[in-house]
């Protein structure tokens, strides 16, 4: 167990809907990222948050956004979803901004019919 | 551009047998190296990291990896497989010039009893 919590498990929505996944950090991470992992596209880094602040960005879509709260958790939201969107979703949390080892949640899994 | 290249998806070896799953990096700035293992329907778990301290470095379980600049790899290996490392293995890099970490494409290991 690596301390990260993620939900919901399981998603299965329908094209075009909105979907918001929650991750909450390991006890004192201030840092939390999101990536998604596909077949096609296998494991890809979307977004950081630090402390509240977005301060990294990867291959995320427009249709996509985050946010950390005051509290250090973290939700990803997807919107006008796709066929293509689905995959896992994972969270991971580190102590530092910047090169630190993170730690990954066990993942949402996303099923868009 | 900075990348992670796995040689070989699949990789299977017998029981008792050495195991080698190979990493390859691109970096123009040295970087840090991770290997992560995923369970089945579990998030990925840390099994080492090289931080530019020593180059050989010993992980979780039994394995261990070795950075050669020369080769630009990061190779795992463990002297004696074992049932339970059945397992996608993913090399990653992090680059601290887009501070991002750039996962492989994972290697499938299969352990033949």
């Amino acid at each position: 167990d690596s301390g990260v919590t993620q939900t919901p498990k399981h998603l299965i929505t329908a094209t075009g809907q909105r979907v918001t996944l929650r991750c909450s950090p390991r006890s004192g991470d201030l840092s939390v990222y999101w990536y998604q992992q596909s077949l096609d596209q296998g494991l890809q880094f979307l977004i950081q948050y630090y402390n509240g602040e977005e301060r990294a960005k990867g291959n995320i879509l427009e249709r996509f956004s985050a946010q950390q709260f005051p509290d250090l958790h973290s939700e990803l939201n997807l919107s006008s979803l796709e066929l293509g969107d689905s995959a896992l979703y994972f969270c991971a949390s580190s102590v530092k901004p910047s090169g630190d080892t993170q730690y990954f949640g066990p993942g949402t899994r996303l099923t868009v019919l | 551009a900075q990348s992670v290249t796995q040689l070989g998806s699949h990789v299977s070896v017998s029981e008792g047998a050495l195991v080698l799953l190979r990493c390859n990096y691109s970096s123009s700035v040295p970087p840090y190296l991770f290997w992560y293992v995923q369970y089945p329907n579990q998030g990925l778990q840390l099994l080492l990291k090289y931080t530019s301290a020593a180059t050989l470095v010993k992980g979780i379980n039994g394995f261990e990896a070795e950075f050669k600049k020369s080769e630009t790899s990061f190779h795992l290996t463990k002297p004696s497989a074992h049932m339970s490392d059945a397992a996608e293995y993913f090399c990653a890099l992090f680059n601290f010039g887009n501070e991002k970490l750039t996962f492989g494409t994972g290697t499938r290991l299969t352990i033949i009893p």
